[in-house]
């Protein structure tokens, strides 16, 4: 499957734990992102990364969220102390170029979080 | 921060009829994508247009991209319960950042 990979499909923690996402790109792309689906909402723009770099962090909020994209292994999107509002689904996108019209992104399926 | 509207948001339709849901916003994007998304899964990519005017068909599906590059349509011909899912439309604000609109959730009943 040469498709993007997320892992787990479905995470619960509790409130105050630390949540961990994780994002295989697709074979051969270099470019990480990553969104969030509120229930009945559409997704917003969290990150963009390249290997080793934050590109744009512009939709991530600014206190307990971090991302990166090592220069081996998968892309993780962290969340520390989780609250019930960080209750959603992360998708991960990834796509062969930054410009031009390879920068069609292909999803993942997406990390279910719920925070109890 | 560009916006974009989708409508209907619901539409439930009998197999076999046509339908069109459409995306629309005041600013100009440099390219826009259509996605379907099943419950419990991620968008999957349909297409992408970047001319204006443009126009694509995949099988019973035509994307249709407005002239200024503000809008476009999703029309599908002939609609099968296969059809059922949620669709996305996200516009390219700059090279990488997709605004996704809120979706047009469509129900085909056989």
């Amino acid at each position: 499957n040469a498709g993007v990979m997320q892992n787990p499909r479905h995470l619960v923690r509790r409130r105050g734990q630390e949540a961990r996402l994780r994002c295989s790109p697709m074979k051969g792309h270099s470019h990480v992102y990553w969104y969030r689906q509120l229930p009945e909402e559409g997704l917003k723009f969290m990150v963009y990364l390249q290997k080793e770099n934050i590109i744009d962090e512009s939709g991530m909020p600014k206190e307990r969220f971090s991302a990166e994209f090592p220069k081996e292994g998968p892309s993780i999107l962290r969340i520390q102390q989780v609250v019930r509002g960080d209750s959603a689904a992360y998708f991960c996108a990834s796509s062969l170029t930054g410009q031009g019209v390879s920068y069609e992104q292909y999803f993942g399926p997406g990390t279910r979080l719920t925070v109890t | 921060t560009q916006l974009l509207e989708q409508s209907p948001q619901f539409l439930s339709i009998q197999e076999g009829e046509n339908l069109t849901v459409y995306c629309n916003s005041s600013s100009v994007f440099s390219s826009l994508q259509w996605y379907r998304q099943e419950p419990g899964e991620g968008p999957v990519l349909l297409v992408t247009v970047v001319t204006g005017g443009e126009v694509k068909k995949l099988k019973r599906l035509t994307f249709q991209f407005g002239d200024a590059r503000k809008d476009s349509s999703l029309h599908i011909t002939a609609a099968q319960p296969g059809d059922t899912g949620l669709y996305l439309c996200a516009g390219a604000e700059g090279t990488y950042k997709y605004i996704f609109g809120t979706g047009t959730r469509l129900k085909v009943l056989a």
